[in-house]
């Protein structure tokens, strides 16, 4: 069965620092794509960032950068420059050819003024 | 077209009744899923479709659980005979026939007393 691992329900860090958020996926599957998915309270899922299992290179967006590790089925978020906006819950996502997303439990990030 | 939109944002009923969720996707978005987010939670899959065809359906969803998707735009999640565990935040989402990402609704608030 595919399943994601999301090993930290909560994760503070001070405003302007850099955090890592955790994400471990299982499948069988040589072609997939990983997702961070971002929900802010009360509000809508919005993708955060995208990985797609066939490239090497890590992705990136902005303050926003992934360490995509395939072997080892990991899949990191890294938050440079933290800032209060980016206080939300954060979900690690799975999808292969069937397009379903798998997710992980969530990971609660604080951000400390 | 500003997004997925989801109607109603909440909903409160009384166990046994029936309820219809309307999800209205992004234009030419082809493939449209929903979603049951419980508070502390990641979205657990319920049922995906490609255009108006219902391709996929979560072995977890019991039958009292039904979807649709006529003409292949709008879709409506209907719960005949809620129970208090229905109790969740119901997400659509789409996706474009050219991409894997996919675009979250606002979800709909149920509450069953």
């Amino acid at each position: 069965a595919q399943t994601v691992t999301q090993s930290q329900p909560e994760m503070s860090v001070q405003e302007a620092e850099t955090v890592t958020l955790s994400c471990t996926y299982d499948t069988s599957e040589s072609d997939y794509y990983l997702f961070w998915y971002k929900q802010p309270p009360s509000r809508q899922m919005i993708l955060v960032i995208r990985q797609e299992a066939y490239k090497q290179q890590n992705a990136t967006e902005n303050r926003f950068s992934v360490n995509f590790q395939k072997a080892a089925k990991s899949f990191s978020l890294k938050i440079s420059d933290s800032q209060l906006g980016d206080a939300a819950m954060y979900f690690c996502a799975f999808t292969d050819s069937n397009y379903q997303l798998i997710w992980g439990a969530g990971t609660k990030l604080i951000i400390k003024p | 077209d500003t997004g997925v939109s989801q109607d109603p944002r909440h909903k409160i009923t009384k166990r046994g009744q029936n309820v219809t969720f309307r999800c209205d996707p992004i234009s030419e978005h082809n493939r449209l899923y929903w979603y049951r987010q419980t508070l502390g939670q990641g979205p657990e899959f319920l049922t995906y479709f490609q255009n108006e065809a219902q391709l996929e359906k979560s072995r977890l969803l019991s039958d009292r659980f039904s979807a649709e998707r006529p003409k292949g735009s709008f879709s409506t999640l209907e719960i005949q005979r809620t129970e208090q565990g229905d109790s969740a935040m119901y997400l659509c989402a789409s996706t474009p026939p050219w991409g894997t990402e996919q675009f979250f609704g606002p979800g709909t608030r149920l509450t069953v007393l």
